[in-house]
């Protein structure tokens, strides 16, 4: 059965870095999305993207954060400098209509 | 009000049990439904999508939106141990392009 897949699984990083989190969608999906979740919180929706461009943000996607669909099966995720608050689970998804999301594993992101 | 409120529990039961998990919330906007179970450390798992009022079944399990309430459930027959998770309802709006969750429920099936 496809899945999405995310990479890596565990990223740590200093707080000022710049991180990528990967993604690759099930390969006929049309829409992806990034959501979080801060450890005990629920998960939170971030940015959707669909025909190459975003379609739908949260406040919480600020001019730090960045997504990229750079090769048409990658889809990424950047923080260009990194806060202690920005440690949690990220969860990339993907659908083929706007709904029926289908999610990765995740990437933990800790930031020191 | 929260937009969408759901009990945390945790809830524990024993195997065989009928489990009922709920949500509501306060949105009018929401027209979508979903369940997604969640293990620990794991991405949510799609379970269940409904779209309008009434029950949709899926093998033991049975998803129930009621709109005029604002109230949504999922029932798990037969319960098992490997159903033990968090799990977590998500609405959509008309027109949106993004889920909105509750805070998840923590199953354990006790054997």
């Amino acid at each position: 059965e496809p899945e999405v897949t995310q990479t890596p699984s565990h990223q740590v990083t200093q707080m000022g870095q710049e991180v990528i989190l990967r993604c690759v969608p099930i390969s006929n999906h049309l829409y992806f999305y990034w959501y979080r979740q801060i450890l005990g919180q629920k998960v939170e929706f971030l940015v959707s993207f669909y025909n190459n461009e975003i379609s739908e943000k949260s406040e919480i996607f600020d001019d730090q954060f960045s997504v990229e669909r750079p090769d048409g099966s990658n889809f990424t995720l950047k923080i260009r400098s990194t806060k202690l608050e920005d440690s949690a689970m990220y969860f990339c998804a993907s659908s083929v209509g706007s709904r029926s999301q289908y999610f990765g594993p995740g990437t933990r992101l800790t930031v020191t | 009000q929260k937009e969408v409120e759901q009990d945390p529990g945790p809830l524990s039961v024993p195997e065989g049990a009928i489990v009922s998990l709920n949500c509501t919330y306060s949105n009018s906007a929401f027209q979508y439904f979903m369940w997604y179970r969640q293990y620990s450390r794991k991405g949510p798992e799609l379970l269940m999508y409904t779209y309008s009022s009434g029950n949709k079944e899926d093998g033991r399990f049975t998803a129930q939106v009621d709109k005029s309430s604002k109230y949504i459930s999922l029932f798990i027959r037969d319960s098992q141990p490997s159903d033990s998770a968090t799990y977590l309802c998500a609405m959509e709006p008309q027109g949106a392009q993004k889920l909105v969750f509750g805070q998840g429920t923590r199953l354990t099936i006790n054997p």
